[in-house]
């Protein structure tokens, strides 16, 4: 699975979008772009993923760059509730294996 | 969503005894399940995949005799954390994989296990 890079750390106002970027420069063409997010002392929730197309949920947004190189994860209207460790994951669609996760970014939402 | 459950949240125990986590998946069937431990202020750290109906696949390091994990059915997998050691106090997580078309694994709520 490629490896992926995410600042350590970001802050956003409340109300305000967080813009969440996360490099993927090896990726390769049959791999996906899974964001999760950990809310404190919880279990990781699944947030978006996708291959090539933006996608957007009732959570999020995911735009990924034509050359699928990066891709930034957009939570339009952050709240306080939003304050979580986002952590970016490539891996292909049909593996079954585990999910590897890096060191993400911390994001705190401020009020 | 789908719904992945694990039980309990928390638990203490003292040295030497053993501690069951139970982690279920509510609304679908899930053939192979993940546990992972979490260290503070770390990532999560794979420990093993668990398939129903067979053996679990550890990770190096990770004793197989002491971290006993039992996939019985589709919707069940538990960890049995044996001869527990203070060292073995950590944040335990579960997650499943549906079976069918969905790329996406879910995680349970975590155990913190203190071991006293």
């Amino acid at each position: 699975d490629a490896k992926t890079t995410q600042p350590p750390s970001m802050d956003c106002a409340e109300g305000r979008a967080a813009n969440l970027p996360c490099n993927h420069s090896t990726i390769s063409g049959n791999e996906y772009v899974y964001w999760y997010r950990q809310i404190h002392s919880q279990g990781p929730q699944y947030i978006i993923h996708g291959l090539k197309n933006n996608e957007t949920n009732e959570m999020a947004s995911l735009i990924i760059t034509e050359d699928r190189k990066s891709s930034t994860l957009i939570l339009p209207h952050a709240t306080l509730r939003d304050t979580a460790v986002y952590y970016c994951i490539v891996r292909s669609s049909g593996s079954a294996r585990q999910l590897t996760f890096g060191s993400g970014t911390q994001l705190t939402v401020l009020p | 969503g789908a719904v992945v459950s694990q039980h309990p949240s928390r638990v203490i125990c003292k040295s030497g005894t053993s501690v069951k986590i139970e982690c279920r998946s509510l609304d679908f069937q899930a053939t192979t399940m993940f546990w992972y431990r979490q260290f503070p202020k770390k990532s999560l750290m794979l420990m093993a995949t668990s398939n129903e109906g067979s053996k679990a696949t550890y990770e190096q390091g990770v004793e197989k005799d002491k971290f006993l994990i039992n996939h019985a059915s589709l919707t069940l997998s538990t960890l049995t954390v044996t001869s527990a050691h203070p060292e073995d106090s950590s944040f335990y997580i579960c997650s499943a994989k549906p079976r069918g078309g969905r790329t996406e694994a879910f995680f349970g709520q975590g155990t913190r296990l203190t071991v006293v």
